[in-house]
């Protein structure tokens, strides 16, 4: 099972919007609504940001956002801050014992 | 608080076993699944496998089939994984996740998303 794919990187100003994709195939993203995001901070542990495709976990700010069209799921940051700037990685249901992640996008705060 | 402690950092020889704990408190343990996941110094996340801390099933990746066990003690809250026959492309730092499952008055829903993270544990392999 590859990879889910992801932009090695993405950048934005101060306020500005900026959408991360994951690209997958009909064996996982586009067969199941069940893509999440995670945030990383360099040396910290992944954080929760949104899961089966939409939904946003309490506490997390309404800036995150995510979507799907056929077999690409995106997170959407709006109002870039500062904080935002980490590594986001997506990661999907793709069968039994299979499940896999994208590479990762690295997200920089200009 | 929903907390996931880990056990300290590992350094081992190739061809040695290595086991992390993953002690969870702050909620009904039985009550979600436990997942593993890895990450290799620089690169992403590496999905291990599963265990339903209710059940006691495990799913692994194919690729660690054979060298992978995964258990949990109820009694203490804490889950383990167990890797074996390290090579030095193990090294990387584990860390446990809760998910996969979530259980409630005798049934076990699917969820497969992982609200809640050990603080990572990290693992050498080298001679």
């Amino acid at each position: 099972q590859s990879a889910l794919t992801q932009p090695a990187s993405v950048s934005g100003s101060p306020g500005q919007s900026i959408t991360i994709s994951c690209t997958g195939t009909s064996s996982d993203v586009e067969s199941y609504n069940l893509v999440s995001w995670y945030q990383q901070h360099p040396g910290k542990a992944p954080k929760l940001m949104i899961y089966e495709g939409v939904k946003r976990p309490s506490g997390v700010s309404n800036r995150f956002s995510g979507s799907k069209s056929g077999n690409t799921a995106s997170l959407t940051i709006s109002g870039l801050q500062a904080e935002d700037e980490a590594d986001y990685y997506c990661y999907s249901y793709a069968g039994t014992s299979t499940r896999v992640f994208g590479g990762g996008t690295k997200l920089t705060v200009l | 608080q929903v907390q996931l402690v880990q056990s300290g950092a590992e350094m081992k020889k190739p061809g040695a076993s290595v086991t992390v704990s993953c002690k969870a408190s702050g909620y009904t343990f039985t009550t979600y699944g436990i997942s593993w996941v890895r990450q290799a110094p620089g690169q992403g996340l590496e999905w291990l496998g599963w265990i339903s801390t209710y059940k006691g099933n495990t799913q692994y990746t194919q690729k660690l089939q054979g060298r992978i066990t995964m258990t949990r003690e109820t009694s203490t809250s804490t889950a383990y994984m167990e890797l074996w026959s390290l090579r030095s492309d193990d090294s990387a730092v584990y860390y446990c996740a809760r998910g996969e499952e979530f259980c409630t008055g005798g049934v076990c829903y699917t969820r497969y998303y992982f609200d809640q993270w050990g603080q990572g544990t990290l693992v050498t392999v080298s001679s």
